[in-house]
């Protein structure tokens, strides 16, 4: 099956700064890779995600880099600001309809940002 | 808006008893999941269902169940409680099979 590393697992930052967290997948038929942010005391909310036949995809401060050959993809966030502080969670998904693996997503460890003022 | 809730925000049971979790989502999604979050393992599949009545299996169902009755309620069960089932567990739904997910707030159990 799957399996998706997360790094770093903690990430702290000044305001300003831009945040940079990775993620490596092993299936080389995943082909949807989103990203979510969980902040205290709720579920995870989508922020941002992308498809196997895109490379890179942006949202204001928020971008996604992701490099199939290598089987890695990234999240970008510039200009961090304090509310940007919550837990992240990479996941990938992908196979075709009928397999076993259809329709699941496997999430990354997370990465605690704390973005200080 | 969006809306997916679950029946309790913390639950305490006893090693053994039977414990059901329950999910409703408002939105006519037809995939739902529950996931278990634990700290340094992210969030793992326990079960998910695309249509009412169907069932999949995730990568951890081993002492779990499920039942989808009806399209908006999707219920874990844990047929006879351990204490390593202690967690945060969280349902999720979606329109299509790789959207959006929109997660509940989640249930933290603990098991004694």
């Amino acid at each position: 099956g799957e399996n998706v590393e997360q790094h770093p697992s903690t990430l702290s930052v000044q305001e300003g700064d831009s945040a940079v967290i990775k993620c490596t997948y092993s299936d080389s038929a995943s082909n949807y890779f989103p990203w979510y942010k969980q902040e205290l005391g709720k579920g995870p909310q989508l922020i941002i995600d992308i498809r196997s036949n895109v490379g890179e995809k942006k949202d204001q401060r928020i971008a996604v880099t992701l490099n199939k050959t290598a089987k890695h993809f990234s999240l970008h966030i510039t200009e961090t600001q304090p509310e940007d502080s919550a837990v992240y969670f990479c996941a990938a998904g992908g196979g075709f309809a009928g397999g076993t693996s259809y329709g699941k997503l496997t999430f990354g460890q997370g990465t605690i940002l704390t973005v200080h003022p | 808006d969006v809306k997916v809730t679950q029946s309790s925000r913390y639950l305490v049971k006893r090693t053994g008893e039977k414990v059901f979790l329950e999910c409703v989502q408002d939105m006519d999604h037809e995939n739902m999941f529950w996931y278990r979050q634990d700290p340094g393992l992210g969030l793992r599949l326990i079960y998910f269902s695309y249509d009412v009545k169907m069932k999949e299996k995730g990568d951890i169902p081993e002492g779990y169940s499920v039942s989808r009755e009806k399209k908006e309620r999707f219920s874990l069960i844990l047929e006879s409680a351990s204490t390593n089932q202690t967690s945060m567990y969280l349902c999720a739904s979606s329109f299509s099979r790789f959207g959006e997910q929109f997660f509940g707030p989640g249930t933290r159990l603990t098991v004694l």
